[in-house]
Parts: C-alpha cells; structure tokens; sequence
C-alpha cells in the first residue's frame, strides 16, 4: 500500500490564486519530501521537511508538517500558469525505500 | 555535479519482444538506484531497487528485472514483453537512504502494442 497519499487528486485554480495540497501517511518518519512532475517528465524535488520541523518555505512554496497527524500541507501562494503540473510527496517506508503517493494534479489556469 | 542519464527517450516494442532500458549516473558514487513505472495519470510504483553493484531488490513480481554490472548502472530488462508493461519507467538515485534527496532521470515512455 502507498506510504504517502495525497489529496486532492486534481485541484483547478486561476493564476494568482494559491493553492493548497495535502499528504497523509501511515508511519513514522524521519522527513518528507516534496515533489513537481511536469507532464511526461521525471520529478524534481521542491523541498524538504524533517520530522522535528513545523514549517518551512521556500519562495512560494510553505510546507507544513504535523506528525501527530501524520500530515504534510503544500502551499504554492499567487499561482501561476507555468506551476501547472503533478504535486508528489515521498515518504520513506524502510532504510532504502521511497515511496510516493498517486500526486495532485494541479492546472493553473492563466 | 550529479546527473543522471535514461535512455531511451522513447519506444514502441511489439508484445513478446524483449526490453532493455539503460540508467547512468555521473558524479557520484555508491549511489541507491531506483526504477519506477508511472502509468498514465498514477503514482509511481517501485519496481527496483539496489544499493550496490549485483545488489538487486524487487518490489513487485513480475516481467520485469533489473540489474547494476557498475556502480553507476542500473539496467531494466525484459526478455517477452507484455501490453500491460507499457508505461512510463522513471530511473532514480540518492546517496545515504532513509531519507536524502531522490533525483530522477527524464524517463522513458515504453508502449507495447
């Protein structure tokens, strides 16, 4: 089963709006990570938070994690028509296994 | 600096052929090396893993296998494809495990037909 499972799995918004997407998982971690898959490409990493962290950011990214809840947030503030693309989180469920949830799929709409 | 190669881009192989997708990584050594399948508008699913050179993990049975003859190799192979293989095969790599940055080839669309 997925480590990490996000949600929404599809989010539309105007440009300038922000948008906000949320991971949960099912074990404890040591961080977790975020991920950006523009349409048939490999992803790149965004940022990520270890578990003794709270909030991080990182231009327009804000990340949070809640590890009593075993949940992370993904906020991208005053979207725009190039942040288009799936949104990963990756959990690790063993010393050398990352996994990832089915993604977001986010479109920004110019 | 790190970068990882995949290739090919692109292919169309008949059902019953075989496959061979080569990954390589530069600039690094000792790496963890991953291959994922994507199918279309999914999550990734771990095929295979390595932490070392003849080191192969599989995480889900089937037609597929993998192999690492080099430290910085990671080969995905098939010896009789089937329609149900085709998807996108992403490569990967990070150093350390539990939780370092994974990188991620540009992959590769395989379509079986």
């Amino acid at each position: 089963s997925q480590q990490g499972e996000e949600d929404p799995q599809a989010l539309s918004i105007q440009e300038g709006e922000n948008a906000t997407m949320n991971c949960s998982y099912k074990t404890s971690i040591n961080n977790l990570q975020w991920y950006r898959q523009n349409s048939g490409r490999g992803l790149v990493h965004l940022i990520l938070i270890r578990s003794n962290e709270r909030e991080k950011h990182s231009g327009r990214l804000r990340v949070t994690l809640d590890t009593s809840k075993k949940s992370s947030s993904l906020l991208i503030t005053a979207s725009r028509a190039a942040d288009t693309a799936s949104y990963f989180c990756a959990t690790w469920g063993g010393s050398y296994i990352p996994t990832f949830g089915r993604g977001t799929s986010l479109i920004v709409h110019p | 600096s790190q970068t990882i190669h995949q290739w090919p881009a692109t292919l169309v192989q008949p059902v019953g052929s075989p496959l061979s997708l080569e990954c390589t990584v530069e600039g690094t050594s000792n790496p963890n090396l991953y291959w994922y399948r994507q199918a279309a508008g999914r999550g990734l699913q771990l095929l295979f893993y390595s932490v070392g050179i003849g080191q192969i993990s599989s995480e889900v049975p089937q037609n597929l296998s993998a192999s690492r003859p080099q430290d910085r190799q990671f080969i995905l192979s098939s010896k009789k494809l089937l329609l149900s293989d085709s998807g996108f095969y992403l490569c990967a790599w990070e150093t350390g495990g539990d939780g370092n940055t994974i990188y991620f080839g540009e992959g590769s669309w395989l379509t079986v037909v």
